[in-house]
């Protein structure tokens, strides 16, 4: 039972570059959640999931995207890197209402 | 006004105190509430969940105030693993989605 998983963990780009970030749950959870920290900030959602096929914006969506095709995994994609949104990602899953668990967390940096 | 609200620290204190921290949130509509330990650099992890009687586990109490809308955590007999930053989490209310505080800082001193 591995919980949520994030790859990579750690990641540097250049500006304009792309990438995507895969979480993995294997606790059969309805709800996934992306997560950005920023030091001396707390936890910002950028995009959720109530259930496969579904995604909705949280409260910093702009210059992400994510796709939930199978209810266990919920990428997360940079389509234009810029270094405002150099961060660490957490991933989170959860059944509605209940204790959320998290992933490890990706270090992004952008140059 | 922020939805759920914390006060950011750092709390210092030795070995040994008594600490407690309070978090307020907005909506009356909440439904669950929850503390979170964050080590640095470190995913978040569930402290305990706060129930409308209060709950105990161990040196920890957490506490529900329904009518002023906060919840509390008190710490007892601090210990130097207890350094971390604990987090207030506030859900419900017409959704599931989860709201975080900002968290508030820890730091326990020989």
């Amino acid at each position: 039972n591995a919980g949520v998983t994030q790859t990579p963990k750690f990641r540097v780009l250049k500006t304009g570059q792309s990438m995507t970030l895969l979480c993995a749950q294997d606790m059969n959870h309805e709800y996934m959640y992306w997560y950005r920290q920023d030091p001396g900030m707390g936890l910002r959602l950028i995009h959720y999931s109530v259930g496969e096929g579904t995604t909705a914006k949280g409260e910093v969506p702009d210059g992400y995207n994510v796709s939930r095709l199978k209810k266990q995994n919920f990428l997360l994609g940079l389509e234009s890197a810029a270094p405002s949104q150099t961060s660490v990602y957490f991933c989170a899953s959860s059944y509605a209402g209940t204790q959320q668990f998290f992933g490890p967390g990706t270090r992004l940096t952008v140059l | 006004r922020k939805e759920v609200e914390q006060d950011p620290g750092p709390f210092n204190v030795p070995e040994g105190a008594t600490v407690a921290f309070n978090c307020t949130y907005s909506n009356s509509a909440s439904q669950s509430f929850f503390w979170y330990r964050q080590d640095c650099r470190k995913e978040p992890k569930l402290l305990m969940s706060v129930y409308s009687s209060g709950n105990e586990d161990g040196r920890f109490t957490a506490q529900l105030n329904r009518a002023s809308q906060y919840i509390s955590l008190l710490i007892r007999d601090s210990k130097l693993s207890d350094s971390a930053t604990y987090l207030c989490v506030v859900n419900g209310g017409g959704s599931y989605i989860p709201t975080f505080g900002r968290g508030t800082s820890l730091i326990v001193h020989p």
